[in-house]
């Protein structure tokens, strides 16, 4: 099951913030994001966990809401370097042979 | 050494040729994966390799066959591919499989069928 994410495009000046959304229909056990530049090939960004573990670069931040099997990733004082698609992954239990889905994307510009 | 190589870089095909796309890393990662992407479209998960064994297979025509002849080595043969299969494939690594891990991806091979 894909997860949807909102918003599908967004627009940015050098320096603001951004907040980008992943939503699922079925529960979560993690949440992976990674982000993907024109032309090449996505890299990893972070994972959350069920139990609030985190892992990833600490200039990003995000959270998972497991209740709401929501994710967000948080992109503050944006940089140009930050343009590019955004893909949250999910997988809705561990090593259970079921699909890593990636979400819809959102594509994410910055401008100076 | 974080990377992943995939060789060739574009691949053009007729229809009726069979070729084969190679991915390798030396991260010591034991899953591999192969996905494919097509433009403005996220990447769909088409093979998982654990431990060298096939553990998804996500329903993928049998004119795409996956191979790992190791640990270090993913291969994907294509044979009477169609015009639709044009697309970026991606190749992936991760330690083990499983959602704690990160994936690595390699640059991909952008295939094209006439």
């Amino acid at each position: 099951q894909q997860p949807v994410q909102s918003p599908q495009a967004v627009i940015l000046r050098e320096g603001e913030d951004a907040v980008i959304n992943c939503s699922s229909s079925k529960a979560l056990y993690s949440v992976h994001w990674y982000r993907q530049k024109h032309g090449e090939a996505p890299v990893f960004l972070m994972i959350l966990l069920k139990g609030g573990e985190q892992k990833g670069h600490e200039k990003i931040s995000a959270s998972f809401n497991e209740k709401k099997q929501q994710s967000s990733l948080y992109l503050t004082a944006s940089q140009l370097s930050y343009s590019g698609t955004y893909f949250c992954g999910t997988e809705d239990a561990p090593n259970t042979g079921n699909q890593f889905y990636f979400g819809t994307g959102t594509s994410l510009t910055v401008i100076p | 050494d974080t990377e992943v190589t995939q060789t060739p870089k574009h691949l053009v095909m007729g229809m009726t040729n069979k070729k084969s796309l190679k991915c390798e890393q030396h991260m010591g990662h034991r899953a591999m994966y192969w996905y494919k992407q097509k433009a403005k479209k996220p990447p769909e998960l088409m093979f998982v390799y654990s431990y060298e064994k096939l553990s998804i297979n996500e329903s993928v025509p049998s004119r795409f066959s996956p191979e790992c002849p190791n640990s270090s080595l993913l291969n994907l043969h294509l044979h009477a591919l169609q015009p639709e299969d044009s697309a970026l494939y991606l190749c992936a690594s991760s330690q083990e499989r499983g959602t704690n891990y990160e994936q690595y991806f390699g640059p991909g091979t952008r295939l094209t069928v006439t």
